[in-house]
């Protein structure tokens, strides 16, 4: 199946730098890649949706200039968490869904775990 | 609806009984459903999937049935194996006409203890 692949794995840094976390489809080629996060003992939350070459799509709620999201290529997307606080300490995680035909299938990345202290 | 979970629920099970997971889903629109399996650590796996024109669809050890008329989604683990303790989300693509995004429930955490 697809692979995605997401660096660092973890990253903790202190509180106001900014964390870059990139996300790879390492054998297709993604048009639209998801960011999400994932507080403990609960769900995923949809942040946002990446589409190559044009801006983010981001859902209600999540700030578009504290989570910047870059997606230059069809293999790349990286979510930059501005001025990084102690309460965006979370599990991030991103998506990939594949380019026609194949569009409806959306593959995991293994996560991000991200501590501020 | 939204994911509103502060805690998630917990099936416990005995190695080889088989499993129920229930979740019910908010939009009527939804016309594809999944169900993935999260370990502790590691993103989502995808298990099985299936869509509104179909109640019922089958994979290896696992089932899901899909009820729409009361938005309600299960999936069935036969013979659960001690390497199926796992969170288990449903997720639901509440736009039809084409894939867009996927919304996901609040989980439920399998215990299988042998």
């Amino acid at each position: 199946g697809a692979v995605v692949s997401q660096h660092p794995s973890w990253v903790i840094c202190k509180s106001g730098t900014s964390v870059k976390i990139e996300c790879r489809s390492l054998d297709f080629q993604a048009t639209t890649m998801f960011w999400y996060r994932q507080f403990p003992k609960q769900s995923l939350m949809l942040m946002a949706t990446s589409n190559e070459g044009s801006k983010a799509t981001y859902e209600q709620g999540v700030e578009k200039d504290k989570f910047l999201i870059n997606h230059a290529s069809l293999t790349l997307s990286t979510l930059t968490v501005t001025s990084a606080h102690p309460e965006d300490s979370s599990f991030y995680i991103c998506s990939a869904r594949q380019t026609a035909p194949h569009q409806n299938e959306q593959f995991f990345g293994p996560g991000t775990r991200l501590t501020v202290l | 609806g939204e994911n509103v979970g502060l805690h998630l629920p917990t099936l416990s099970v005995q190695e080889g009984d088989n499993s129920i997971i229930n979740c019910a889903y908010s939009n009527s629109a939804s016309d594809y459903f999944i169900w993935y399996k999260q370990e502790s650590g590691k993103g989502p796996q995808f298990i099985i999937d299936i869509r509104s024109n179909m109640d019922k669809r089958q994979g290896q050890r696992v089932t899901v049935l899909l009820n729409k008329t009361v938005k309600h989604l299960s999936l069935q683990i036969a013979a659960t194996q001690p390497g199926d303790s796992a969170v288990y989300f449903c997720a639901e693509n509440p736009f039809s006409g084409g894939y867009n995004k996927l919304i996901f429930g609040a989980g439920t955490r399998l215990a299988v203890h042998p």
